[in-house]
C-alpha cells in the first residue's frame, strides 16, 4: 500500500510553455501533498505545501504565479509550471501523507518528473 | 530554525561490510522525528529508517540501524553488509513537532553519495 504516482515522468517543452504535473495517491486519501524540485546533485528543496481544499502555502522565493498548485481532491494534486524557462528544468517531486505506518505520521513520495525546458 | 546537516558528501565501501553515514540536526523542538531516505538513479525516495525523538531505543530495519545520539543531536545511519544495490544518494530528513492536523514538513540534508564496490 501507500502508493503515490506522479505523471508525467518526464517532460520535454518550449520555452514560454506552461507544463502541469499530476500527483495521485493511489490507495489512501491525502490530506497534505508537498511539491519538491531537486536539481542535479542537490538536495530536495520543499517549495509548497498543499491541503485539500485550501491555497497552497509557498515556501520564501517560490513564486506563487509562476508554480500553481491545486489540491481539488484528498488524491490528487497538480503543479503547473507556468511560462517555463530553462532555469525551471529540475526533477520535480511529490509526496503525499499523512498515514500512520505504526512508528510515525509518514508521507510517501512519488517517482518524480523530470522537467526540461528548451 | 531547523537544520540538517551531511559533512559527507561522497563514501565508499566495500561490499559486505558495515558504513555509517552521518548526520547531524539542530531544532529547539522538544517533539522531532529523523527520517532516512535513499534515492537511486531512478530518483524514486525510499524510506528506510525512522527514529523519534522520544524513542528510547535505536531504530531498526533490517540491515539499516540509526544511531541516535540525542545530546550530540546526531542520528547517524548504519548499513551493515553492504550490497552492490545500496549504492545511491541518501538523505537525512527531520520533521518538527506536531503541527496542526497532526503533520509537517520534512527538512532534508545535502546528501551522501554511496558507492559499494565488490
Amino acid at each position: 500500500g501507500a502508493v503515490v504516482s506522479q505523471h508525467p515522468s518526464w517532460v520535454i517543452c518550449k520555452s514560454g510553455t506552461s507544463v502541469k504535473i499530476e500527483c495521485r495517491s493511489l490507495d489512501f486519501q491525502a490530506t497534505t501533498m508537498f511539491w519538491y524540485r531537486q536539481f542535479p546533485k542537490q538536495s530536495l528543496m520543499l517549495m509548497a505545501t498543499s491541503n485539500e481544499g485550501s491555497k497552497a502555502t509557498y515556501e520564501q522565493g517560490v513564486e506563487k504565479d509562476k508554480f500553481l498548485i491545486n489540491h481539488a481532491s484528498l488524491t490528487l494534486s497538480t503543479l503547473t509550471v507556468t511560462s517555463a524557462h530553462p532555469e525551471d528544468s529540475s526533477f520535480y517531486i511529490c509526496s503525499a501523507g499523512p498515514l500512520y505506518s505504526g512508528a510515525s505520521y509518514e508521507q510517501y513520495f512519488g517517482p518524480g518528473t523530470r522537467l526540461t525546458v528548451t | 530554525a531547523q537544520k540538517i546537516t551531511q559533512t559527507q558528501p561522497g563514501m565508499f565501501v566495500q561490499e559486505k561490510e558495515a558504513v555509517t553515514l552521518d548526520c547531524t540536526y539542530d531544532t529547539s523542538d522538544q517533539s522531532y522525528g529523523l527520517f532516512w531516505y535513499k534515492q537511486p538513479s531512478s530518483g524514486e525516495m525510499i524510506f528506510l529508517i525512522y527514529q523519534g525523538s522520544y524513542d528510547e531505543q535505536n531504530a531498526t530495519e533490517g540491515r539499516y540501524s540509526l544511531n541516535f545520539q540525542k545530546a550530540r543531536k546526531s542520528a547517524n545511519l548504519v548499513i551493515s553488509a553492504s550490497q552492490l544495490g545500496d549504492s545511491a544518494m541518501y538523505f537525512c530528513a527531520m520533521r518538527g513537532g506536531l503541527a496542526r492536523g497532526g503533520y509537517n514538513k520534512l527538512i532534508f540534508g545535502a546528501g551522501t553519495r554511496l558507492a559499494v564496490h565488490p
